[in-house]
C-alpha cells in the first residue's frame, strides 16, 4: 500500500518568504508527527497530532512555525518569514496510534533558505 | 547535555565483522526504546524495538540497561547492505515525542 508522502520534496526559499510543506499520512493512521532534521543530526520532534487535534507542539522552535491537520488526514507545516537556520529536512511520520505503534516516515522535504 | 547521546562514528568494518553501537539517555523516566536505521538521504525506518530482557532479530541484538541508562545494538556477520546511520530513539513515559540520538554511521567494506 501507499506509504507516507510529502511534497514538495525540495524547496528553495528566499529569506523572509513563507513556505508550506504538505504531508499525506498512511490512510487510517490516527497519529501524525513532524520532525526537523539538520545535516548530521537526528530528527528533532516538532509537533504531534491525534486526528485533527494538535496535542503537542512543544518542539516548534518559534511562533513562525505553525502546523495544522484540519480533517484529521493531510497535514501542513507552515513556516513564516523563513530564516537561514530553518534550512533542514522536514520529516513527517504517521502511526496507527501514538508512539506505541511503529512510526512510518515520509521521504522528507529538504528546505533551503537563501 | 543531550538527552540521547551516541558515538557518531564513523565505524568502518569489513564484511563479516561484528560491530556494536552504544547509546546513553539522560532521562530516567524514559520507557520505550528503539533502534532506527537511516540510509543516506532517505527517511528513518524502524530496525527494532529494545526490550528490558534484550531481544534478537536475526543478526541484530538489542540490549537495555536501565540502571546505567544505556542501550546497545550488536550486528553480527556484517553485510555491505548494513551500511547506514543507526539512530537510537527514546520515548518518555506517556509522552508522544520521540527523542533521537544524532546517529552512528556504519560503513561495511568488502
Amino acid at each position: 500500500g501507499a506509504g507516507v508522502s510529502q511534497s514538495p520534496r525540495y524547496k528553495v526559499a528566499k529569506r523572509g518568504q513563507d513556505v508550506a510543506l504538505r504531508c499525506d499520512p498512511i490512510s487510517g493512521h490516527v497519529s501524525l508527527f513532524w520532525y526537523q532534521q539538520a545535516l548530521g543530526q537526528g530528527p528533532e520532534f516538532l509537533t504531534y497530532f491525534q486526528n485533527e487535534a494538535q496535542l503537542d507542539k512543544s518542539g516548534l522552535p518559534s511562533d513562525r512555525f505553525f502546523a495544522e491537520r484540519p480533517e484529521g488526514s493531510v497535514s501542513t507545516l507552515k513556516i513564516q518569514r523563513t530564516q537561514q537556520e530553518d534550512s533542514a529536512v522536514y520529516l513527517c511520520a504517521s502511526s496507527f496510534f501514538g508512539t506505541s505503534y511503529e512510526q512510518y516516515f515520509g521521504p522528507g522535504t529538504r528546505l533551503t533558505v537563501t | 547535555r543531550k538527552e540521547v547521546e551516541q558515538d557518531p562514528g564513523p565505524f568502518n568494518v569489513p564484511e563479516g565483522a561484528t560491530v556494536a553501537f552504544n547509546c546513553t539517555y539522560s532521562n530516567s523516566a524514559s520507557q520505550s526504546f528503539f533502534w532506527y536505521r537511516q540510509d543516506c538521504r532517505k527517511e528513518p525506518k524502524l530496525l527494532m524495538s529494545v526490550y528490558s530482557s534484550g531481544n534478537e532479530d536475526g543478526r541484530f541484538t538489542a540490549q537495555l540497561n536501565r540502571a546505567s541508562q544505556y542501550i546497545s545494538l550488536l550486528i553480527r556477520d556484517s553485510k555491505l547492505s548494513d551500511s547506514a546511520t543507526y539512530l537510537c530513539v527514546v520515548i518518555l513515559y506517556n509522552n508522544n515525542d520521540m527523542r533521537f540520538g544524532a546517529g552512528t554511521r556504519l560503513t561495511v567494506k568488502p
